[in-house]
């Protein structure tokens, strides 16, 4: 069965805790990509990586780091500089040159 | 900077409906335009447009493209429960295949 995976489904972090949310994918998909989705907001790109050991900043990365060691995952650590990260973390991937991103169902993120 | 705008923000139909949504765009060396639904979790794939005036259908959605007026339109006929959602239009930025995404509209359908 292919596609994306995300966990945790909820996240509860205490302010200044790290948190490291996991996105894997078996599509053999080269890109991958990390947004935030606020209520009532479209999607904002956090990271994306189009290859294994590299990865560029989205428009809003300020406290928030990625890596890419596998093609297959993709994980995004949400640190204690991120001032408000509560939100909806949506992950996705796509084949390299082409448009079309395939989506993760999501990781709730809630900082009490 | 690239920019993607819907509307409208919400709207609420009525089953049978016919409801139209749009979405303009200001983008460099614009290639293409996608269409998403998102439910509760996940936005699902619908369509990817880039050629002005073909329309794209899948049973009771449609979308076509304008190039001259930089907008797509979104049309459900015939609306069910089932498709209230959230609809989310996306534009690839010039270099790479990164995504700027609209606002979304969200669209109830009542019983």
């Amino acid at each position: 069965d292919g596609g994306i995976t995300q966990s945790p489904k909820y996240l509860f972090r205490k302010e200044g805790q790290n948190v490291t949310l996991s996105c894997e994918q078996n599509l053999n998909h080269d890109a991958m990509y990390w947004y935030r989705q606020d209520p009532g907001q479209g999607l904002r790109l956090i990271y994306y990586s189009q290859i294994v050991n590299d990865f560029q900043k989205g428009d809003i990365a300020e406290g928030y780091s990625v890596s890419r060691e596998k093609k297959e995952s993709f994980p995004l650590t949400v640190t204690s500089a991120q001032k408000n990260p509560t939100a909806f973390y949506l992950c996705a991937s796509s084949l390299a040159g082409l448009d079309t991103q395939y989506f993760g169902p999501g990781t709730r993120l809630t900082v009490l | 900077e690239d920019k993607v705008v819907q509307s409208p923000l919400s709207l609420v139909v009525h089953e049978g409906d016919t409801v139209t949504l749009n979405c303009s765009y200001e983008v460099t060396n614009f290639r293409s335009l996608l269409w998403y639904k998102q439910e509760k979790k996940a936005p699902t794939f619908l369509f990817m447009l880039t050629s002005s005036g073909i329309e794209k259908k899948s049973g009771r959605l449609s979308s076509i493209l304008d190039k001259k007026e930089l907008s797509s339109i979104l049309n459900i006929t015939a609306t069910q429960t089932g498709d209230s959602a959230i609809y989310l239009c996306a534009v690839p930025k010039a270099a790479g295949n990164k995504l700027t995404f609209g606002g979304g509209t969200r669209v109830l359908v009542k019983p």
